[in-house]
């Protein structure tokens, strides 16, 4: 029973480089999310998605976008990355349970940005 | 807005000691509250629910809609506890925020 996978888990990126976090969910859940943790920071939004096709911004969504192409399927790209972006990212899932859903996480993306 | 504050960032004590982790929220609305520990090595897991009003591993937090809290507290700590603890508020349109993270350690 995988849960959320994350691909890749560990990444290194020179300043001005693309690229994609797949996050995948084989629990058939409509929410999903994309959070970054930094130290003294805690875990920030930065996207996150309702349902398929839909998207919606976090609490610090600029330099990331995302699709939801697929239920099961998250991806959060990084267009042209920064060294601000240096960070450990968290794909989370939940059911659609009105409010009380359990979020259930991935291991974690650590992304260094040189 | 929803914002949760998590002032303290270490929390260290003797193992048998009480503790309490405090969270603070801020939301215009009714608010749904979690807590949520991440141990060494290991993902990210769900604690506990306000809704619930359950206590896991002897962990129990009260929502306190007055004081805009949702503390977490044990009444004697053990080594194992020894983790990260998210305080989180689900709100509007299914937009789950966490705080800051405090970092509890339990000494022999």
């Amino acid at each position: 029973n995988a849960g959320v996978t994350q691909t890749p888990k560990f990444r290194v990126l020179k300043t001005g480089q693309s690229m994609t976090l797949l996050c995948a969910q084989d629990m058939n859940h409509e929410y999903m999310y994309w959070y970054r943790q930094d130290p003294g920071m805690g875990l920030r939004l930065i996207h996150y998605s309702v349902g398929e096709g839909t998207t919606a911004k976090g609490e610090v969504p600029d330099g990331y976008n995302v699709s939801r192409l697929k239920k099961q399927n998250f991806l959060l790209g990084l267009e042209s990355a920064a060294p601000s972006q240096t960070s450990v990212y968290f794909c989370a899932s939940r059911v659609l349970a009105g409010h009380t859903g359990e979020l259930f996480f991935g291991e974690g993306s650590r992304l260094t940005v040189l | 807005a929803q914002r949760v504050t998590q002032p303290e960032k270490l929390l260290s004590v003797f193992k048998g000691a009480p503790v309490e982790l405090k969270c603070n929220y801020s939301y215009s609305g009714s608010p749904e509250l979690f807590w949520y520990v991440q141990y060494s090595r290991q993902r990210l897991q769900l604690l506990l629910r306000h809704i619930s009003r359950e206590s896991i591993k002897g962990f129990t937090a009260d929502l306190n809609k007055g004081e805009t809290s949702f503390h977490l507290k044990k009444p004697f700590a053990q080594e194992e506890d020894s983790a990260m603890y998210y305080c989180a508020l689900s709100g509007h349109g299914n937009k789950l925020v966490f705080g800051a993270g405090t970092i509890l350690r339990v000494k022999s």
